[in-house]
């Protein structure tokens, strides 16, 4: 299975679109991809998903494009608070077994300045 | 809080012993997964149930397994334990199988240190 991977790590600052990219090239044909946000010594917290094209919440974007081998994070106007690691994660499709792996993205750890 | 409870928080054990960590998942929840998250592996899949089935399998090692309860709880057994199985496990539940849209709602997690 091909890993899922993303940038280490991420500087911006307050007010700034960061753009947090993964690549996922053996995602399987009906599986989502979705964005987790993870602040230290907790559990990860749901922030978008999505399938195709473009997603938008209150708090994200999520763009995919036609291939889906990539998906990016939008995160519009940082703050401070949005200092975490975030997680891309996807299902893959074992095809003995008709089973999903799902397979979490390497983390992107985003550090938020003044 | 997102609605999954896991006991206990924190667990100690010396190597050789077993453990057992507990997932409570959010109320309609029938499908429970299992993850484990270390500083050299990030974060693992490890196994999912979906209403008292397995559903999925990842990277889980023989001495581990689960079983998910008719009441949905969850619980993960790891044995023969080493000092590689240190680690954050997590506990996530969401209400149908994976696959489609599925948000999974993570416990606080438990943190197993093995001497």
């Amino acid at each position: 299975l091909a890993k899922t991977t993303q940038p280490i790590s991420m500087d911006s600052y307050e007010g700034q679109e960061v753009n947090i990219t993964c690549s996922h090239n053996n995602i399987a044909t009906n599986d989502y991809i979705t964005w987790y946000q993870q602040f230290p010594s907790q559990g990860p917290r749901f922030i978008i998903q999505g399938y195709k094209t473009k997603v938008t919440n209150e708090v994200a974007s999520l763009f995919i494009p036609a291939d889906r081998k990539s998906s990016t994070l939008s995160l519009p106007r940082v703050s401070l608070s949005d200092t975490a690691v975030y997680y891309c994660l996807v299902g893959q499709r074992l095809l003995n077994t008709g089973f999903q792996k799902l397979v979490f993205g390497t983390g992107t750890r985003l550090l938020v300045s003044p | 809080d997102s609605g999954v409870t896991q006991t206990p928080k924190h667990l100690i054990t010396a190597t050789g012993q077993r453990v057992t960590l507990r997932c409570s998942p959010r109320s309609g929840d029938l499908s429970v997964y299992w993850y484990q998250q270390s500083l050299d592996q990030g974060l693992q899949f490890l196994i999912q149930y979906y209403n008292g089935e397995e559903r999925a399998k990842g990277n889980i090692l023989e001495r581990f397994s689960a079983q998910q309860f008719p009441d949905l709880h969850s619980e993960l057994n790891l044995s023969s334990l080493e000092l590689g199985d240190s680690a954050l496990y997590f506990c996530a539940s969401s209400v149908g199988p994976s696959g489609g849209p599925n948000e999974q709602f993570f416990g606080p997690g438990t943190r197993l240190t093995v001497l």
